[in-house]
Order: C-alpha cells, then sequence, then structure tokens
C-alpha cells in the first residue's frame, strides 16, 4: 500500500512570496490533516478535512494560509505573502476517518520550507 | 484538551529494555492514550494506543496505571531504529474530530 505522498521535500523561498504544498494521501482515505512542525517542537495541527469539508481550522492563520481538498482526495497548503516565522516542516496525514477508538493517522514525510 | 508529561529526554543502550513514561493527571474517562514516535527526518507514525489495559502490539507493550493519571510505554529491546522522539498524547474528543495534540515528546537515545 502506497504511503501518503508530498510534494516539493525541500523549499526555500524569500519573505513576503507565496508558497504551495501538495499532498496525495492514502487511497480512500477520508480524512486529511496538514501539521505545522517548528524545529524543537511537536506537530501543530493547522487544518482538518473529512472528504471535501474543512472539519477544524481553529489554528489555521487564515490571514495567509489557505487549503483546499479538491473532489476529496489531493490538497494543497498555500501561504501567501509568507513570513520567516512560517519556516518549519509542513506534515501531511490521512486517516480512514472511522469513530473507531484507533483512526490510525498516517504521516507523510514532509515539505521543509525555509523562508529567507 | 487535555495535557501530557514526558521527560525532554533518555538513554538507553542497544538490545536492553526501555520504559517512557507520561503523566496525564487531567485525563477525563472517554480519552484513549496514544502513542507515536518520529524517526529523524520523517513523519510521525503510530506505535500503540490504550483505554485501561495494558496493550501489546508487534512494536511495544503500553502499561497504564490503574487510576489512569500515568502511563509508560515500554520497548522490549531497544534497537538502534528506535532512537526517536516518542509522543504521549491523549485523544480528545470534540464532536466528529479525533484531534491529536503534539506535545514536545521525549527524544530517545540509544547507545551501540
Amino acid at each position: 500500500e502506497a504511503g501518503v505522498a508530498q510534494s516539493p521535500r525541500y523549499k526555500i523561498i524569500e519573505k513576503r512570496q507565496s508558497v504551495a504544498f501538495w499532498c496525495n494521501p492514502i487511497s480512500g482515505h477520508a480524512t486529511l490533516y496538514w501539521y505545522q512542525q517548528i524545529l524543537g517542537q511537536g506537530p501543530k495541527l493547522l487544518i482538518q478535512f473529512q472528504n471535501n469539508g474543512v472539519v477544524d481550522d481553529s489554528q489555521l492563520p487564515k490571514d495567509r494560509f489557505s487549503a483546499e481538498r479538491l473532489k476529496g482526495v489531493d490538497s494543497t497548503l498555500k501561504i501567501q505573502p509568507a513570513k520567516l516565522e512560517d519556516s518549519a516542516v509542513y506534515l501531511c496525514a490521512s486517516s480512514s476517518g472511522g469513530r473507531g477508538t484507533t483512526d490510525t493517522q498516517y504521516f507523510g514525510p514532509g515539505t521543509r520550507l525555509t523562508v529567507l | 484538551d487535555a495535557k501530557t508529561t514526558q521527560p525532554n529526554s533518555m538513554e538507553s543502550n542497544e538490545e536492553e529494555p526501555v520504559h517512557l513514561p507520561c503523566n496525564h493527571s487531567t485525563i477525563s474517562g472517554t480519552d484513549y492514550i496514544h502513542w507515536y514516535r518520529q524517526l529523524p527526518s520523517q513523519g510521525p507514525e503510530y506505535v500503540i494506543h490504550g483505554l485501561t489495559s495494558n496493550v501489546n502490539n508487534r512494536m511495544a507493550s503500553l502499561a497504564i496505571a490503574e487510576d489512569r493519571k500515568s502511563s509508560t510505554l515500554i520497548l522490549h529491546r531497544a534497537t538502534l531504529r528506535d532512537a526517536a522522539v516518542y509522543y504521549c498524547i491523549l485523544r480528545a474528543r470534540g464532536g466528529s474530530n479525533y484531534k491529536l495534540t503534539f506535545g514536545k515528546g521525549t527524544l530517545l537515545t540509544v547507545n551501540p
């Protein structure tokens, strides 16, 4: 079974530029998550989708960050304009979305963003 | 969200058991205890989870205190590949959102 795919793996941009990240979840997974992980910290949930609807975006800085999940499969996360403090690893995860006790999240390798 | 407390770092020798502690004194009755780990330069991966009873799987064992205010992840024989950050997470229920809130975790170093 193929895992969660993310691209690009690395990105370097100047502040005030825009950037987009792409995620392809595990086939059949209804729930998709985007996390931000700053160096030395645990991942922080930015947004959660159930199919193509948003379940939780309470920690998404909506003035500069946006995300969409077209047709309930792939997703893109965009930052416009980027700030220095956006330098982090952006992780995508997916889960089957069941209401059971597990609903294990499977993570991709992440995109390391450096903002200069 | 209910909070967990873990040591910042721990060290172990290869092929010895490792006990990673986690305190969660404000856990509620419906919170499950999940453990994930993050190997260097990778995304986190699921390790194990439990509610009240001790749990075993091919990766590890989870021992949960009777009052559920603490738990211990047990790696029976540490290998170099087990060097990672281990996160103890309480899975909070909120509507349809079974979110995971990660702390800083415990950095496990395994010495050869």
